[in-house]
């Protein structure tokens, strides 16, 4: 059975600060997706990466970046230089990669981490 | 480019009532899946729809159901609400390929 935990549940930090984001998966398969998603107040669920298992490589995206560790199950995110705008609940998601028997890549949700920026 | 569109963005119905949600995907996208989200259960895969057909389905009782249509546009439907069917309910589309585009979400009061 696949899980993914998030435990940080809520983070507040003041404008301008780095903030990392924690994210562990477990699954029994060796194909995976993992995802971050970012849920503002208005409830759609904003795609932000997919990584697959087989690219452990870090990615950086503007103040975005990603650290995927195979060894440790792990797939953090980290926003540098945080503004208010990045107030929002991010969710980390998995997924099979070679999908169900039916080829159904069904999602798996962390529980989320509520982000706060305070100016 | 349109993105996911589900209608209706907001929803009152009284228990013991049936309500159908709708779900347009992304121009080309013959998947699409339906999530809930509630404050205690987080998100919960529903079901997914490929090409008109069921391919996959989450661990929800009978009273959830949908459809997809041969313009793979979706509907889901939910029979006999109870209070803990209120929920936020997310419409995902996708080519296929494991790549979800999420709608703004259908959020359900049951009173």
């Amino acid at each position: 059975a696949q899980k993914v935990t998030q435990a940080q549940t809520e983070i507040s930090v003041v404008e301008k600060e780095d903030v990392t984001l924690d994210c562990v998966y477990e699954t029994r398969d060796t194909t995976y997706y993992l995802f971050w998603y970012k849920q503002p107040p208005s409830g759609e669920l904003v795609f932000l990466i997919r990584r697959n298992s087989f690219d452990e490589q870090n990615e950086i995206s503007g103040r975005y970046s990603w650290n995927f560790q195979k060894s440790t199950s792990s797939f953090n995110f980290t926003i540098t230089a945080s503004q208010v705008v990045d107030s929002a609940v991010y969710f980390c998601a998995l997924s099979e990669g070679g999908g169900t028997g039916a080829g159904s890549y069904q999602l798996t949700f962390g529980k989320g981490t509520k982000l706060s920026v305070i100016p | 480019k349109a993105g996911v569109t589900q209608t209706p963005r907001y929803l009152i119905k009284t228990r013991g009532q049936q309500v159908t949600l709708s779900c347009s995907p992304i121009s080309g996208h013959r998947s699409v899946s339906w999530y809930q989200q509630t404050p205690g259960q987080g998100l919960q895969f529903l079901f997914e729809y490929f090409s008109e057909t069921q391919r996959n389905k989450g661990n929800f009782p009978g009273r959830f159901s949908g459809r997809q249509f041969s313009n793979s546009r979706s509907e889901m439907n939910v029979s006999t609400l109870e209070l803990g069917d209120s929920a936020l309910y997310l419409c995902a589309s996708s080519r296929g390929d494991g790549g979800y585009t999420f709608g703004s979400g259908t959020r359900l009061t049951v009173v």
